[in-house]
């Protein structure tokens, strides 16, 4: 069964630059078929994606984001990171890492930016001086 | 950007009730269209994809129907479990989700 597990800094700086890790656990990162990605949740508010990775390292952002995030693999770790730059309180959140399925046909399977399944448990990360 | 603009933001209803969550998009995202059921303290689950699809394992309880731009999600008969927030998410043009709607026993 697959898991995933976000860790790294509960508590980071104003202007410092935000870094997770999600380790996956019961199947290989290097998957053809998956893309992996990155969502957020400030407390009390809805869901917002932050980006996604497939294990060549092909990035896709939301473009919100963009400017301040850069998300990578490492296939030998069967883990792929997080970094936000600049962070203010408005990044203070639960960060979840989640797996984008992809999708088959015809007996093959694709990748695809599609749906979160399965998600962490995620990680709340608290920007503050 | 596609937004997605879900509604109502909060309801609330009786068990058994059925309950229905609108969801709407900003542009034609066909049924590339998504939810999920969030509880408490949880990371979200995924409920239906390509707007109408069940997950494997979710009660039946639980529909989707839609395509184009207006999406609807329904609750056949409310059961206590079912408190949570729902979301959906759309993904013809990179991801986004809406807003939640929030979903309590009377």
């Amino acid at each position: 069964q697959l898991q995933l597990q976000e860790s790294g800094p509960g508590l980071v700086k104003p202007s410092e630059t935000l870094s997770l890790t999600c380790t996956v656990s019961g199947g290989s990162i290097s998957s053809s078929s998956y893309y992996w990605g990155w969502i957020r949740q400030p407390p009390g508010k809805g869901l917002e994606w932050i980006g996604s990775i497939y294990y060549s390292g092909s990035t896709y952002y939301n473009p919100s984001l963009k400017s301040r995030v850069t998300i990578s693999v490492d296939t030998s770790k069967n883990q792929f990171s997080l970094k936000l730059s600049s962070v203010t309180a408005a990044d203070t959140a639960v960060y979840y890492c989640a797996r984008l399925p992809g999708y088959c046909s015809g007996g093959s399977c694709y990748s695809r930016l599609n749906w979160f399944d399965p998600w962490g448990q995620g990680t709340l990360v608290t920007v503050s001086s | 950007d596609i937004q997605m603009t879900q509604s109502p933001s909060s309801l609330s209803a009786s068990v058994g009730d059925r309950v229905t969550i609108t969801c709407q998009a900003s542009q034609d995202i066909s049924n590339y269209l998504n939810w999920y059921q969030q509880k408490p303290g949880k990371a979200p689950k995924l409920l239906i994809y390509d707007a109408s699809n069940l997950e494997t394992g979710v009660p039946s309880r639980f529909s989707g129907s839609g395509s184009g731009t207006d999406f609807t999600f329904t609750i056949s008969s409310l059961q206590p479990e079912d408190i949570a927030t729902y979301y959906c998410q759309q993904y013809d043009n990179l991801l986004s989700f809406g807003g939640g709607t929030k979903v309590e026993i009377k």
